[in-house]
């Protein structure tokens, strides 16, 4: 039971580049989350899915996009990649949108 | 305001007893969370609270509860340096599509020996 896995854990993006950060869980959860960390600015969300075929925007989805692929894997994709979007992202499941969230371990990205 | 209000750093000594104050939103929350972030680790689950308990406490750690004032805190006794971390409150808000977590920005809690 791996939880919640992220890949790639690092990247470096040159500005207007594109990549899709890829995130899966293995609880059989229904929910799932992108957030950002940025230093001083806590998680912010980007998008959520509450189950299989459902997504939604969350407080920052501006140059993102998001498929919920199936139950079990949710990505994250930026189209053409801007230094504001250098970040910290971590994905989360849920089995209900009030359950407890795990996350994953994150993804460290660099735009330059 | 429409944030998740913590202070943003706390400092302690090994021993003492430490205190995280976080201001929340929503009155209709139903629970209300603490999450611990190690250094470049993911967030992980700390302790919860239901929003019809005032107290709830879990070992070392006290939860307390004033619905009135918004107001959630953590105590942490006997604070121990593997007890540094950012520490994050986070209220469930309901809207829409359904519910999200909406966190604060964290407080960063050091411990020193």
């Amino acid at each position: 039971n791996a939880g919640v896995t992220q890949t790639p854990k690092f990247q470096v993006l040159k500005t207007g580049q594109s990549m899709t950060l890829q995130c899966a869980q293995d609880m059989n959860h229904n929910s799932m989350y992108w957030y950002r960390q940025d230093p001083g600015m806590g998680l912010r969300l980007i998008y959520y899915s509450a189950s299989e075929g459902t997504t939604d925007k969350g407080e920052v989805p501006n140059g993102y996009n998001v498929s919920r692929l199936n139950k079990r894997e949710f990505s994250l994709r930026l189209e053409s990649a801007a230094p504001s979007q250098t970040s910290v992202y971590f994905c989360a499941s849920s089995g209900t949108g009030t359950d407890e969230q795990y996350f994953g371990p994150g993804t460290r990205l660099t735009v330059t | 305001g429409e944030d998740v209000e913590q202070s943003l750093f706390l400092s302690v000594r090994e021993g003492d007893s430490s205190v995280i104050n976080c201001t929340y939103t929503d009155s209709s929350s139903t629970y209300l969370y603490w999450y611990k972030q190690e250094p470049g680790a993911g967030l992980q689950l700390l302790t919860y609270i239901f929003s019809n308990m005032d107290m709830k406490q879990d070992q070392r750690l006290t939860v307390l509860l004033n619905k009135k004032d918004k107001h959630l805190s953590l105590r942490i006794a006997d604070t121990q340096t593997g007890d540094s971390a950012i520490y994050f409150c986070a209220e469930i808000r309901a809207n829409q599509a359904g519910t999200a977590l909406i966190f604060g920005k964290g407080t960063t809690l050091s411990v020193s020996s």
